[in-house]
């Protein structure tokens, strides 16, 4: 089974709009961390955003933020006012913290594009 | 400033050629990884090393190899055994201590004739 599902292959979003980027994720690890990257066309990976299994508020990091859901196992990112430059792949990816080495496993993207 | 570098951002080989790829980081991190990228695909993990003199393979190991000889550097290998070499490369390092973060170099896109 995926550990990490991203079940939107591409989102498209007018600039100043909200969007949310769905993830759902499976684990037994009680403790596990999740996270958000995005990758721009240069092919770089910027991290957005990380969300630990044990944190009680949501994460935010600018206009980035975190919307987790435990009981479902749900980690969707809401980007607020889009932007042009926000137009990219975005990944999702989970690090078990009891699984051994602490690997992280990634989602298949979600392509965003914003529009004028 | 602190950061990994991959070398080259762009590499061609012909079929049946060993390259290797390079990822130096000054993070000081004990943790590095090796993840491959497809078009429109995510990342998958090919190795990672926890400490110096010490790596496991990942998900998709077969026809690379590494070492991991220094703290700093974890080169990959690209065997001639690998039937679809053609992707972008990813580099990563973290502090086995600190979970919520994870640094990638640039990439490499690897381009086999």
């Amino acid at each position: 089974a995926q550990k990490i599902t991203q079940t939107q292959p591409g989102m498209f979003v007018q600039e100043k709009e909200a969007v949310t980027l769905d993830c759902t994720y499976d684990t037994s690890d009680p403790s596990y961390g999740l996270f958000w990257y995005k990758q721009p066309s240069s092919g770089e990976m910027i991290f957005l955003i990380y969300q630990g299994s044990y944190d009680q508020q949501n994460a935010t990091e600018g206009r980035y933020s975190l919307n987790f859901q435990k009981a479902r196992k749900s980690a969707n990112l809401v980007i607020s006012a889009s932007q042009l430059g926000d137009s990219a792949m975005y990944f999702c990816a989970m690090r078990e913290r009891n699984s051994g080495y602490s690997t992280l496993t990634f989602g298949k993207g979600t392509m965003l594009l914003v529009s004028p | 400033d602190g950061g990994i570098t991959q070398s080259p951002k762009y590499l061609f080989r012909k079929e049946g050629q060993n390259v290797t790829l390079s990822c130096e980081q000054n993070l000081n991190h004990d943790a590095m990884y090796w993840y491959r990228q497809d078009p429109g695909q995510g990342l998958r993990l090919i190795y990672y090393s926890q400490i110096v003199n010490d790596f496991q393979k990942g998900d998709i190991a077969e026809g690379y190899s590494v070492s991991r000889e220094k703290k700093e550097s974890f080169p990959l290998t690209v065997t001639s055994a690998q039937k679809n070499p053609t992707a972008f490369y990813l580099c990563a390092s973290h502090d086995r201590l600190r979970y919520n973060e994870q640094f990638f170099g640039p990439g490499t896109r690897l381009t086999v004739l």
